[in-house]
């Protein structure tokens, strides 16, 4: 496709549970980011891969979050055993070059725990 | 350290009327900054962008932002509304270099009234 992916568009779970979401970026973008964003709040920056690697994690707010990016394309964000504050829009963005700082996102994935 | 202040969380104008969306940076450097949009059920898309180039920075759909550096600013203006720019406008600022993270204001939606 011809901008970013994120599956799913929406995620229902229970508090406790294991939950991924996926982005898929533009096709040749080396930096992706994830971004967080509650309602009425702005993205929050949860990390940052530059090809395969995690350049910047420092947004991660604790050991239950985990993001990989195995082949510098696709990457999936991991949240172990789901709170409630954890609900939120999670979003993915990727760029051409990170040193532009124009990121392209997707539409986020709303992630809701009960 | 980097953040932006985005004044007011709703603005409200007549359709027809100037658009003014204020943005006030902090930056240890001297910034690239900027401003994306968010219609609903959509991602953020950047609308300008300022890096260190015109100070005067022309956007898409009529915008304008102009960085001013005595006042650590970098408003959005737009000489006359339209209902479909009603939105969520978010202002984010980086430092030049690849290993800096856009950080973003937390938003100001744009009410238009007929």
């Amino acid at each position: 496709g011809a901008g970013v992916s994120q599956t799913p568009s929406n995620k229902v779970t229970e508090k406790g549970k294991y939950v991924e979401l996926r982005c898929d970026p533009i096709s040749g973008h080396t930096a992706l980011y994830w971004y967080r964003q509650s309602l009425g709040q702005g993205p929050e920056f949860l990390i940052y891969f530059q090809g395969t690697g995690a350049a910047d994690d420092s947004g991660l707010p604790n050991d239950r979050f985990f993001a990989v990016r195995p082949e510098g394309s696709v990457s999936t964000l991991k949240i172990q055993r789901t709170e409630r504050g954890d609900s939120a829009v999670y979003l993915c963005a990727s760029s051409l070059a990170s040193n532009t700082g124009e990121l392209f996102f997707g539409e986020g994935s709303r992630l809701t725990v009960l | 350290a980097q953040s932006v202040t985005q004044l007011g969380s709703h603005v409200s104008v007549s359709e027809g009327a100037l658009v003014l969306l204020r943005c006030n940076y902090s930056s240890s450097v001297p910034p690239y900054l900027f401003w994306y949009v968010q219609y609903p059920n959509q991602g953020l898309q950047l609308l300008l962008k300022y890096t260190s180039a015109a100070t005067l920075v022309k956007g898409i759909n009529g915008f304008e932002a102009e960085f001013k550096k005595s006042e650590t600013s970098f408003h959005l203006t737009k000489p006359s509304a339209h209902m479909s720019d009603a939105a969520e406008y978010f202002c984010a600022v980086k430092p030049p270099g690849g290993s800096y993270i856009p950080t973003f204001g937390r938003g100001t939606s744009l009410i238009v009234h007929p």
